[in-house]
Formats: structure tokens, C-alpha cells, sequence
């Protein structure tokens, strides 16, 4: 079975510098989907990357971006210059192609500090 | 687009009473799906709909569960008679397939549960 591991229940970061959240999964499967979400306060999943498991290049979306390491199964989020709306939890999910179950990892709390 | 949205946003019920939480997915996704959110368990899919149909429900707790989804426009997540362990914050998302891509799913601001 298909499972997603955040290892760091909670991570603190400075405002305007870089932190790395962690996410590893383990499948057998060779096509799927892999993403961030973001849970701030008011509760709302919002999608911060996604990354398809057949591309190599790793997905950037402004501050975001994703070190993807297919072969040892490695999700890893990047955030550069933080800001203090960046506090949040942070979800990796799963999903193999072709099918629709999202399996989430247990989330890890970013504090950011002013 | 107004997104996902859900009503109630906070149900506060008593043990044994039924609960009806609605889901209104995003115009043109085909695809609908209920979470729940707890400390203990996390992000769980309880079921999923595909042009209206129910597709996978195998994570739907117990018969006091059921979801219903009439139209594309709407979904029912019922739960008759609730208990204290299902107090939770329960998600609907709706999503989309393009060709061969998986599309993301895109989350309502769910709606906070306690029960009694």
C-alpha cells in the first residue's frame, strides 16, 4: 500500500529566509502525481505545487519550489524568503495516475517568525 | 468561479441526531470527493463521485454514513444518527480530468462538526 511521510511535525522558520519541508512516499507504482497543500488558520486546503512523477524538472511556482528525487521517493517543499502568511500546515499527498484516491501525510506545521 | 462551496461551516448537534452536510462542487468538475480531518487520523477519504455516481466508498466509516450526490451541482453527506466520534472537520473537493492528466482537487473551507 501506498503510503506518504512528513517527519517533521513542526518546523520554524525566520521571516525572509529558506526552509525545506520534508515528504517522502513509497509505491511501487512508476506514474503518479505528487503535490503540496497549504492549511493556514481558516482551515481551506489551498494547492501550493504539484509535480508530475514523469517529468524530471522539478516544479516551481514563485517562492515554491520542489526538490523531486524519484528514486529515492523524496517530495521535499522549498520555500524562499518567507513571509508570515506562510504559516501554516503543509500536506504532501499522493495520488497514482489513472485513479483518485489522494493519500495525505500527517502534516507539518511552518511557523514563521517576525 | 465562487469554488467549492459548503454549508453549514460549523454544526454544533447533539449524540443521536442526524446530520446533513451539503457540498456545492466548482461548474464543470466531474469529479466530487468527501474527506474528514481529525487529529488522530488525519486527512481520510470517505467517499468518491464521478458524474454523479459514487465511484469508491470503502472509507466511509459505518452504515450511519451516507452521501448522495443528485446533480452535478450538489452533494449530501448524511450522518444518522451521529455520535461524539464523528466530530470532525469534514472537507468536500471536486476535480476534473483532462485527457490523461490528473487534475488537482480543489477544496472547499469545510465544515467544522461537534457532537455532543
Amino acid at each position: 500500500a501506498q503510503t506518504v511521510t512528513q517527519s517533521q511535525p513542526e518546523m520554524s522558520v525566520q521571516e525572509a529566509e529558506t526552509v525545506t519541508l520534508s515528504c517522502t512516499y513509497d509505491t511501487s507504482e512508476s506514474d503518479y502525481y505528487l503535490f503540496w497543500y497549504k492549511q493556514p488558520p481558516s482551515r481551506q486546503m489551498i494547492l501550493v505545487i504539484r509535480q508530475e512523477a514523469y517529468k524530471q524538472q522539478n516544479a516551481t511556482e514563485n517562492r515554491f519550489s520542489v526538490n523531486f528525487q524519484k528514486a529515492a521517493k523524496s517530495f521535499s517543499l522549498k520555500i524562499s524568503d518567507s513571509q508570515l502568511g506562510d504559516a501554516a500546515m503543509y500536506f504532501c499527498a499522493y495520488v497514482r495516475s489513472g485513479t483518485y484516491k489522494y493519500i495525505f501525510g500527517t502534516g507539518t506545521r511552518l511557523k514563521v517568525l517576525a | 468561479d465562487a469554488g467549492v462551496i459548503q454549508s453549514p461551516r460549523h454544526e454544533v448537534t447533539e449524540m443521536g441526531q442526524e446530520v446533513t452536510l451539503r457540498c456545492k462542487p466548482i461548474s464543470g468538475h466531474d469529479y466530487l470527493f468527501w474527506y474528514r480531518q481529525t487529529m488522530m487520523r488525519g486527512l481520510e477519504l470517505l467517499i468518491y463521485f464521478n458524474n454523479n455516481v459514487p465511484i469508491d466508498d470503502s472509507g466511509m466509516p459505518e452504515d450511519r454514513f451516507s452521501a448522495k450526490m443528485p446533480n452535478a451541482s450538489f452533494s449530501t453527506l448524511k450522518i444518522q444518527p451521529s455520535e461524539p466520534r464523528d466530530s470532525a472537520v469534514y472537507f468536500c473537493a471536486s476535480s476534473f480530468i483532462l485527457g490523461q492528466i490528473q487534475e488537482t482537487q480543489y477544496f472547499g473551507p469545510g465544515t467544522r462538526l461537534l457532537v455532543l
